[in-house]
């Protein structure tokens, strides 16, 4: 099946700095992937929808300028938290949609990073 | 994209069939219907997906009634190992993102 993997799984990071995070599908094209984030034992919130090419479409409530959002490639998407507070920490999980995608289930999700912020 | 509402927690033994409720009473005519599951600190994992009737796969089965406005996901015979959050997803298979709901914590016990 297709597979999407996240670098780093967890990554550690001191407040004030910035951290980015790497989504990619390995063995497919994703001309689209989408970043959640998920605190705990709450359910995944949609952050923004990533397409190759074009700028991010952000969800009302999310910073752009906060979660730099780039879509470069279309195995590659990259999220940046800029200037991370602890407020950050989460986990973080990326999904890719399969550019033959014609069903919305054909659309894979990452292991996830777990950021935090000391 | 329609909003669901599930049971937050479930608990269920050791080879029991275990039946998941999901409404979602403003769903459209182009939406499906998707449920995923998510162990901790793990991405979502699909699990199967629906338009109306019945869908069974090697790992459940879906139930959909006529109406459409709920829909039920059948685990037979549940392990240890099915312990985890399950969520339904409801959007339409143009849009491309699905909004998650609260999803409900089945908790499988020996």
């Amino acid at each position: 099946g297709a597979v999407v993997s996240q670098h780093p799984s967890r990554v550690i990071c001191k407040s004030g700095t910035s951290v980015k995070i790497e989504c990619r599908s390995l063995d497919f094209q994703a001309t689209t992937m989408f970043w959640y984030r998920q605190f705990p034992k709450k359910s995944l919130m949609l952050m923004a929808t990533s397409n190759e090419g074009s700028k991010a479409t952000y969800e009302q409530g999310v910073e752009k300028d906060k979660f730099l959002i780039n879509h470069a490639s279309l195995t590659l998407s990259t999220l940046t938290v800029t200037s991370a507070h602890p407020e950050d920490s989460s986990f973080y999980i990326c999904s890719a949609r399969d550019k033959l995608a014609r069903r919305e289930y054909e659309q894979y999700f990452g292991p996830g990073t777990r950021l935090t912020v000391t | 994209l329609a909003k669901t509402t599930q049971p937050i927690s479930m608990d269920s033994y050791e080879g029991q069939e275990v039946n998941i409720t999901c409404s979602h009473n403003n769903i459209a005519t182009n939406d499906y219907i998707t449920w995923y599951q998510q162990f901790p600190s793990q991405g979502p994992r699909f699990i199967i997906q629906g338009y109306k009737t019945k869908v069974t796969n090697e790992v459940a089965s879906l139930f959909i009634p006529a109406d459409r406005k709920s829909s039920t996901l059948s685990l037979p015979r549940v392990s240890l190992s099915d312990t985890a959050v399950y969520y339904c997803l409801v959007g339409d298979t143009n849009a491309g993102k699905s909004t998650f709901g609260d999803g409900t914590t089945l908790t499988v016990k020996p």
